[in-house]
């Protein structure tokens, strides 16, 4: 695998379901991030971890919990969803944080909830 | 905080054609990136172009900071360059702000 991964690339699930997202960044990459893209809106930053350490909570409801384990893999957590959540998920890395490092995307999961 | 526009929001051109895309930002930057999203929702990182001008292929970008605005030019396009162009750039801290993009759809 090269780049970054995000699996799974759909994902349907109802209000009462729990689910996780994954990211795997293959790139030796110290930060990693959420971002949110729903229909016709900008990104939305939503998390930011830098060397494991959460740097940045951008006003994400509890609903949406992250972990990250080690600088290589990043987690999101689901429950109790809402339907305005169904949105494209997108997971990014940089060699530190983005002020001066390009940030690399995944090929996101399009979640949907039901 | 930082204000970043896209124009046009959205664009149709014939196959072969060239085009201009500009992103204005209201403050200075140290960062900024050009980014195409393909249909399927991958973001495909095309420029990293804090300043100056970059080219790869039949696009090339430039970026005058002192003026905020950065364009992206793509030449003799093809069918492969339609999805959403955006602009990003880095606020102070951790986050990154992204323009509303620019959709271009080309014709065959």
């Amino acid at each position: 695998e090269t780049g970054v991964t995000q699996t799974p690339r759909h994902l349907v699930m109802g209000m009462t379901n729990k689910k996780s997202l994954k990211c795997e960044q293959h790139l030796g990459h110290n930060a990693m991030y959420w971002y949110k893209q729903s229909a016709k809106k900008p990104l939305e930053l939503m998390f930011v971890y830098n060397f494991k350490e959460q740097t940045e909570n951008n006003s994400v409801p509890s609903r949406f919990s992250p972990e990250c384990p080690n600088s290589s893999h990043l987690f999101l957590h689901l429950h109790t969803l809402q339907p305005e959540d169904s949105a494209l998920y997108l997971c990014a890395s940089s060699q530190a944080l983005a002020e001066s490092y390009e940030q690399y995307f995944g090929p996101g999961t399009r979640l949907t909830v039901t | 905080g930082i204000q970043v526009e896209q124009s046009p929001p959205d664009l149709i051109l014939q196959e072969g054609a060239n085009s201009t895309l500009r992103c204005n930002f209201s403050d200075s930057v140290n960062n900024l990136q050009w980014f195409h999203q393909n249909p399927w929702g991958q973001l495909i990182n095309l420029f990293y172009i804090p300043s100056g001008t970059k080219q790869n292929g039949r696009l090339s970008a430039t970026t005058v900071a002192t003026e905020r605005y950065s364009l992206l030019y793509i030449s003799s396009s093809q069918t492969t360059d339609s999805g959403v162009y955006f602009c990003a750039v880095p606020t102070g801290g951790f986050k990154t702000i992204f323009g509303a993009g620019t959709r271009l759809f080309v014709k065959a």
